[in-house]
């Protein structure tokens, strides 16, 4: 069956420094998400991407976000300036149109 | 206002029992989906109902929805140990927006 699949699975790195997070959505879906879990709290929305490009945002997704789609299997996530509150899981998800949204497995970043 | 709050916060059964778990929204949806989520794991996709129909089955689990109250439940029969997780309940809010809105779960523990 096909999956999301998300690297790395862990990523420890310095405030201030740059992450990116990559995933591979299921090849024949055309919307693309990331989520954020901070620990002990809901998962939060970020980013949807359609069509290459943004198509809706959150407050948290800030200048410090960015996504891409490099090429015709990834899709990655930026932040360009870590802090402390940027600890969480972050999760890739895609689906077809207003239907299932299928999840990755989950990044856990820890900024220290 | 919180979209998606489930209830109990907490459950914990024995094995073989039934347990029931609830979702409140506030919005207008286009669909619903119930998650689980395996401690400190990725999300995995349970069941997706419409906002036109009224109650879904898959295997051991079954899903009503009734829009007039704005609520859903998520029904394990005879659960087993393995569907120790935390459950959430997440809406496609009507209207053409893309972003899942969780709730903060319900952690079910299945005692052997």
């Amino acid at each position: 069956e096909p999956e999301v699949t998300q690297t790395p699975s862990h990523q420890v790195t310095q405030m201030g420094q740059e992450v990116i997070l990559r995933c591979v959505p299921i090849s024949n879906h055309l919307y693309f998400y990331w989520y954020r879990q901070i620990l002990g709290q809901k998962v939060e929305f970020l980013v949807s991407f359609y069509n290459n490009e943004i198509s809706e945002k959150s407050e948290i997704f800030d200048d410090q976000f960015s996504v891409e789609r490099p090429d015709g299997s990834n899709f990655t996530l930026k932040i360009r300036s870590t802090k402390l509150e940027d600890s969480a899981m972050y999760f890739c998800a895609s689906s077809t149109v207003f239907e299932t949204q299928y999840f990755g497995p989950g990044t856990r970043l820890l900024v220290l | 206002s919180q979209q998606g709050e489930e209830d109990p916060q907490a459950l914990s059964i024995q094995e073989g029992e039934n347990a029931t778990m609830n979702c409140s929204y506030k919005t207008s949806i286009n669909n619903l989906q119930w998650y689980r989520q395996n401690s400190g794991r990725g999300l995995v996709h349970l069941i997706l109902i419409r906002s036109n129909e009224r109650e879904k089955h898959s295997g051991r689990l079954r899903v009503t929805l009734d829009t007039s109250k704005k609520s859903s439940s998520l029904l394990i029969t005879a659960s087993r140990a393995a569907d120790t997780a935390s459950y959430f309940c997440a809406t496609l809010t009507q209207g053409g927006s893309e972003k899942l809105v969780f709730g903060k779960g319900t952690k079910l523990t299945v005692n052997p």
